[in-house]
């Protein structure tokens, strides 16, 4: 099993959806977990961090669930400009990327 | 402000040269990061330093070097690279609420 694992996708959504991802990973003793998006030839930018109460910020909303060891993504009233590849980050000493899930939001 | 720059942004060189590409931050980060990145994958840990010294090394061939003069700059020496070691090269910083990244160097080994 790989250490931080996601769905690969695509996730064709329309405009105005809602869209979740979710983001496996193996190590217990991580303690970090940030979201980041990453546009084509792009670097990854920093979304959110993930706390263990969760957060929200604006559109976006991150949760964490230790017991069943994964963190969600959920974006609302999806905008075209949402397009990209989303990569979770989980810490234990380093940081290991997942795999990454592609989102096209289409008009 | 959360700059990370990378210098150069595209670099072309043969299988026998020697080059190095650049890294620098000046938000107080203490944890610097290399990472390589192929098309359609996810970035690929190389090497973090923390406090200027080198803390994980990820079974990266020998054939790349990095170096931590201060604790703003990185560097990773590059020699004798194979042409499969063409990809997105990454440097990020962090001071533990997530890393920031510089925009790469896009490297081409002929």
């Amino acid at each position: 099993r790989k250490e931080v694992e996601q769905d690969p996708g695509p996730f064709n959504v329309p405009e105005g959806a809602t869209v979740a991802f979710n983001c496996t990973y193996s190590n217990s003793a991580s303690q970090s977990f940030f979201w980041y998006r990453q546009d084509c030839r792009k670097e990854p930018k920093l979304l959110m961090s993930v706390y263990s109460s969760g957060n929200e910020d604006g559109r976006f909303t991150a949760q964490l669930n230790r017991a069943s060891q994964y963190i969600s993504l959920l974006i609302r009233d999806s905008k075209l400009s949402d397009s990209a590849t989303y990569l979770c980050v989980v810490n234990a000493a380093n940081g290991i990327f997942g795999t990454g899930t592609r989102l096209k939001v289409l008009a | 402000d959360t700059e990370v720059t990378q210098t150069p942004k595209h670099l072309v060189m043969g299988m026998t040269n020697k080059k190095s590409l650049k890294c620098e931050q000046h938000m107080g980060h203490r944890a610097m990061y290399w990472y390589k990145q192929k098309a359609k994958k996810p970035p690929e840990l190389m090497f973090v330093y923390s406090y200027e010294k080198l803390s994980i090394n990820e079974s990266v061939p020998s054939r790349f070097s990095p170096e931590c003069p201060n604790s703003s700059l990185l560097n990773l020496h590059l020699h004798a690279l194979q042409p499969e070691d063409s990809a997105l090269y990454l440097c990020a910083s962090s001071q533990g609420s997530g890393m920031y990244f510089g925009a790469g160097t896009r490297l081409s080994v002929l």
